[in-house]
């Protein structure tokens, strides 16, 4: 099993659709949880922290589920901003990233 | 906002060669990172860096790879007997606390002819 995984992608969505990124990681150790997210051949940007009571930024919701290993970003109203790859990062005693999740908002 | 900085944008180094990528961390940040992205592959952990050792490696930071703080403010990368297969772009990242958010440089993208 990969140390952190997620939902393979493309996803390619209207302006204004809500969209749901999965990821699931190995290590039950694991301490901190962050959304990056990397626009084409960028540095990754942190997104927000994930939290196990939920966190929302504006349109971004993340939650965290320790006993699942699960983490999720929604994304509501999507704009064509946000079009970029989303890392789902899981912290030990070192960052692991997962593969990435490319979304494309089109209008 | 501040930020870290890393030079240069790209490098290209032949086969064999040493290289030495730089960093400028945020200045008030006590733990730095040294991550690679190889082209269309995820960000890889390689280093952590933290009172002036390391603190942790990966399995792909071998004796090929060494971190320096050789003052207050940069933070190298040294590369020795450069491969084909570590083209790549390296980030350098920083933090103020271990592990929580850390912030990325542009990366220097390095190309091994």
């Amino acid at each position: 099993r990969k140390e952190v995984e997620q939902d393979p992608g493309p996803f390619n969505v209207p302006e204004g659709a809500t969209v749901a990124f999965n990821c699931t990681y190995s290590n039950s150790a694991s301490q901190s949880f962050f959304w990056y997210r990397q626009d084409c051949r960028k540095e990754p940007k942190l997104l927000m922290s994930v939290y196990s009571s939920g966190n929302e930024d504006g349109r971004f919701t993340a939650q965290l589920n320790r006993a699942s290993q699960y983490i999720s970003l929604l994304i509501r109203d999507s704009k064509l901003s946000d079009s970029a790859t989303y890392l789902c990062v899981v912290t030990h005693n070192d960052m692991r990233f997962g593969a990435g999740t490319r979304l494309t908002v089109k209008p | 906002e501040p930020e870290v900085t890393q030079t240069p944008s790209h490098q290209v180094t032949q086969m064999g060669q040493e290289v030495i990528l730089r960093c400028v961390p945020i200045s008030n940040h006590l733990y730095f990172y040294w991550y690679r992205q190889i082209l269309g592959q995820k960000v890889e952990f390689l280093v952590s860096f933290y009172n002036n050792e390391i603190s942790e490696k990966s399995e792909i930071f071998d004796d090929q790879f060494s971190v320096e703080r050789p003052d207050g403010s940069n933070f190298t990368l040294k590369i020795r007997s450069t491969k084909l297969e570590d083209s790549a772009m390296y980030f350098c990242a920083s933090s103020e606390d271990r592990i929580p958010e850390a912030f990325f440089g542009q990366g220097t993208r390095l190309t091994v002819v």
